[in-house]
């Protein structure tokens, strides 16, 4: 079935340092890839997506990238800040584009 | 602009009730979707509905289901609750179905059931 891999599944940095998280997607099919940020208590909250004609996005200090014919996609964060440090989701529209399948999360930590 | 609205935040459950979630998408948007939120699962999705349509379910068994108003305002049930329906249960909109649609989600609502 449809599945998306997130690593790593932890990740420590400090203030100031970038962190990068990485996702593969199974279903061929999927064009669209948002990144969710979720702080404790909190519904996921929409931070960037990636529509499958476009190879990078950016905004701000965090990027994401797709390489559809390897069928992956990453999270850039540069120059962390501890009000980054949260749990990052990634996730792949299904086949009909009426769902997301989500990562299993990364929980970044930023220490300063 | 208001986000996605969901109520109630906090509910305890014994084995055996029932429960309705409700859940007030972005103003504009048709189109509402359930997740499920657990530690071990992690984010699974229940159903999606546009225009008081189902158009799409999870894998998840029959107690749980749903329905969409006309005001596009939703409603996930779950049935005969189980320990394991505990979880947190997220509600999300987007301005359509389809492919590409960005999608929104709102606080949820936690389930513990005892």
């Amino acid at each position: 079935g449809e599945n998306v891999e997130q690593h790593p599944s932890t990740l420590s940095v400090q203030e100031g340092d970038s962190a990068v998280i990485k996702c593969t997607y199974s279903d061929s099919a999927s064009n669209y890839f948002p990144w969710y940020k979720q702080e404790l208590g909190k519904g996921p909250q929409l931070i960037i997506d990636i529509r499958s004609n476009v190879g990078e996005k950016k905004d701000q200090r965090i990027a994401v990238t797709l390489n559809k014919t390897a069928k992956h996609f990453s999270l850039h964060i540069t120059e962390t800040q501890p009000e980054d440090s949260a749990v990052y989701f990634c996730a792949a529209s299904n086949q009909a584009g009426t769902a997301l399948i989500f990562g299993k999360g990364t929980t970044l930590s930023v220490s300063s | 602009k208001a986000g996605v609205t969901q109520t109630p935040r906090y509910l305890i459950k014994t084995r055996g009730q029932q429960v309705t979630l409700s859940c007030s998408p972005i103003s504009g948007h048709r189109s509402v979707s359930w997740y499920q939120q657990t530690p071990g699962q992690g984010l699974q999705f229940l159903f999606e509905y546009f225009s008081e349509t189902q158009r799409n379910k999870g894998n998840f068994p029959g107690r749980f289901s749903g329905r969409q108003f006309s005001n596009s305002r939703s409603e996930m049930n779950v049935s005969t609750l189980e320990l394991g329906d505990s979880a947190l249960y997220l509600c999300a909109s987007s301005l359509s179905t389809g492919p590409g649609n960005t999608i929104y989600f709102g606080e949820g609502s936690w389930l513990t059931v005892v």
